[in-house]
């Protein structure tokens, strides 16, 4: 099975830095994904890792550790439009299991 | 360019009755997804399909469920006999190869 977790909720203001931490122990792994996900709306891709180590992608960065089942998401300079909900998910072969998604609140 | 479209956007329909969802996939993408997500069993995939083969439906909820995709422009997932517990956000969502998933807008089902 697939078992793979991340906080219910976080808050944080404008301006600042918050880190969504993500653990996985999966039976498999073909890569790490996070996906931002509004109320309503579509998840929709934010980053990949599929090698240890951060990746940056502008305000977002990544950072994953494969020996340890550990993923973050970073957000820097946080903005109102940055309130929503993020999905970590493992890849196996072409199948991802999704977490149940971190609710990000930015206050002003 | 055109992303994943789905098909209604909204249903309203009464416990019992056949309920269609479409999917138009990305073109040139040869992998096809369909999700349910809810707020008891966040998101959840049902099935995939490659080239439009059926790879892996492990995650269908029973024989009240069934997916088709007869060519690569176009995908249905069928529910009949429909139940309250069927109610949920279904999205589709397609793939080239082992690049990310790009999601539709979803339909959101509700059984009476």
């Amino acid at each position: 099975g697939q078992n793979i977790d991340q906080p219910t909720e976080m808050t944080a203001t404008e301006g600042a830095i918050v880190q969504i931490n993500c653990t996985y122990q999966t039976s498999g792994f073909n890569g790490l994904f996070w996906y931002q996900q509004h109320a309503g709306e579509a998840p929709t891709f934010l980053s990949y890792n599929v090698l240890d180590g951060l990746e940056e992608k502008g305000r977002f960065s990544s950072f994953l550790s494969r020996s340890k089942g550990y993923s973050y998401l970073l957000l820097k300079e946080l903005q109102m439009k940055d309130s929503a909900s993020y999905l970590c998910a493992v890849r196996l072969d072409y199948k991802l299991s999704f977490g149940a998604g971190t609710t990000v609140t930015v206050r002003a | 360019d055109a992303g994943v479209i789905q098909s209604p956007r909204h249903e309203v329909t009464e416990m019992g009755q056949e309920v269609t969802l479409r999917c138009k996939p990305i073109s040139g993408h040869d992998y096809l997804f369909w999700y349910r997500q809810t707020m008891m069993r966040g998101l959840e995939l049902l099935i995939y399909f490659n080239n439009n083969v059926p790879i892996d439906d492990s995650g269908m909820p029973e024989d009240r469920f069934s997916a088709k995709m007869p060519n690569a422009s176009f995908s249905t997932l069928k529910i009949q006999p429909s139940e309250p517990r069927d109610s949920a956000v279904y999205f589709c969502a397609s793939s080239s190869g082992s690049q990310p998933q790009h999601f539709g807008d979803g339909t959101r089902l509700s059984i009476l």
